[in-house]
């Protein structure tokens, strides 16, 4: 079955610590994005990709870096500069058209905990 | 920026029908709807584009109005399956052949028996 799979589901980290959550999709999508989600905040643009060793930042990049060295992956490195990390981390892909980004795919998401 | 959605909740009873409406301060390209359930990842739902064109669920439908920059999503005869977050998102070129998609904070339904 083809879609995009996100792990860990759950992670806990010190204050200090970077941490890196996964994000692969087997559905040859050229268009990768991350997510961040609060209550009553949304879904808020982390970072977002077309096309391999390319991206963009979001509206909310600080404190946070990705990469994209192959179609499939685009991990996201949640580092110790990001202030208030404890969130839930949701990464999506799409099939780019000329006119729009297109429909999203999303996975079932990352809770990221900060003790 | 975050387009804004209008209700932030509603709880309506199976049958009933509802709106839920989406604008923004900056000129919209295309909206996305999208559904979230509790504990679950989004599902789309339907893209609207400039020029009518519109892409998605048979039973929903929506409108997407350019000049006033506004999005409304229609739910007819809603179900108890119609329970859970919708959120709106606009895209916008970034360049490159790249888009923005910004979503919104969501308007959470509750449908009863």
């Amino acid at each position: 079955d083809g879609g995009i799979t996100q792990s860990p589901k759950y992670l806990f980290r010190k204050e200090g610590q970077n941490v890196t959550l996964s994000c692969e999709q087997n559905l040859n999508h050229d268009a990768m994005y991350w997510y961040r989600q609060d209550p009553g905040q949304g879904l808020r643009l982390i970072y977002y990709s077309q096309i391999v060793n390319d991206f963009q930042k979001g509206d909310i990049a600080e404190g946070y870096s990705v990469s994209r060295e192959k179609k499939e992956s685009f991990p996201l490195t949640v580092t110790s500069a990001q202030k208030n990390p404890t969130a839930f981390y949701l990464c999506a892909s799409s099939i780019r058209t000329v006119k729009d980004p297109g429909e999203l795919f999303f996975g079932e998401g990352s809770r990221l905990t900060v003790l | 920026q975050q387009p804004v959605q209008s209700p932030q909740a509603v709880i309506l009873r199976e049958g009933e029908d509802a709106v839920i409406n989406c604008s923004s301060s900056k000129a919209l390209y295309s909206v996305h709807w999208y559904r979230q359930k509790h504990g679950e990842a989004p599902v789309f739902l339907m893209i609207l584009l400039k020029g009518g064109e519109q892409k998605g669920h048979e039973k929903i439908s929506a409108s997407f109005n350019e000049k006033k920059q506004q999005s409304s999503l229609y739910l007819t005869a809603s179900q108890l399956s119609y329970s859970g977050t919708y959120f709106c998102g606009t895209a916008k070129p970034s360049g490159a052949g790249s888009y923005q998609l910004t979503f919104g904070k969501g308007t959470k339904l509750s449908v009863i028996p």
